[in-house]
């Protein structure tokens, strides 16, 4: 299996701050013949079922504020928040789909500093 | 746009078997690919497997041994099965379209293994 490893577990930003959360992935999930990234960035509230935000490593979905990006290749991959709004407390996850089984991140709390 | 229901007990036997259903509107089963994830309780994601309208399955090799997921495209449905749960099973469970990435997702259902 490929294991996803986040950093932090948590941290806590000032509104209007920027947050940084770090996955990375026991081996590469670029695939040569595209030149993709087979990972995903998940947003999960409390109470509700995660929501995608990022596709393709650096894809935002449809309606997911700009504020939100994607970066990184290979094995090393970022979600930044560029603006942190009260809304965006929540549980983050990556998630890769290079090879089954599919597997998560163990998620990176974001507070309000 | 597609939205997926889960259905079935709330409360499953240990040794017993765990069955849930998921109900795709709003657009048609016979395209992409259906997976079943779960949550147990304060925890991480963990997929369980996926199911083609063809049939074809893929499952999680810790699971793989006591899953069944299978589809009704004339119901535009499709299902999870678990055998011989315990109290590790417990869970929310997750069904969602999976295009590679997973979305949309249902809103989950609680599962408790305990007699």
């Amino acid at each position: 299996d490929i294991v996803m490893t986040q950093s932090p577990d948590s941290l806590a930003v000032s509104l209007g701050e920027r947050a940084t959360i770090n996955c990375k992935s026991s081996q590469s999930v670029l695939y040569s013949s595209n030149n993709k990234n087979y990972l995903a960035w998940y947003q999960q509230k409390p109470g509700q079922p995660p929501k995608v935000l990022i596709y393709w490593a650096s894809t935002r979905e449809s309606g997911v504020p700009d504020r939100f990006s994607g970066s990184g290749s290979g094995t090393d991959f970022t979600l930044t928040i560029r603006s942190l709004q009260a809304e965006d407390v929540a549980v983050y996850y990556c998630q890769q789909y290079y090879r089954t089984p599919r597997t998560f991140g163990q998620g990176t709390k974001v507070e309000i500093k | 746009q597609v939205q997926l229901q889960e259905s079935g007990p709330g409360l499953v036997k240990p040794s017993e078997t765990l069955s849930l259903t998921c109900t795709v509107s709003g657009g048609s089963i016979r395209s992409d690919y259906w997976s079943w994830i779960r949550q147990p309780p304060g925890k991480g994601l963990e997929w369980i497997g996926y199911i083609y309208y063809n049939g074809n399955t893929n499952y999680n090799p810790s699971l793989k041994s006591r899953v069944t997921i299978s589809i009704d495209t004339s119901t535009n449905q499709f299902s999870l099965k678990l055998s011989s749960v315990t109290a590790a099973d417990t869970a929310v469970y997750y069904c969602a379209r999976d295009n590679s990435w997973f979305d949309p997702w249902g809103q989950g259902t609680v599962v408790t293994v305990s007699s």
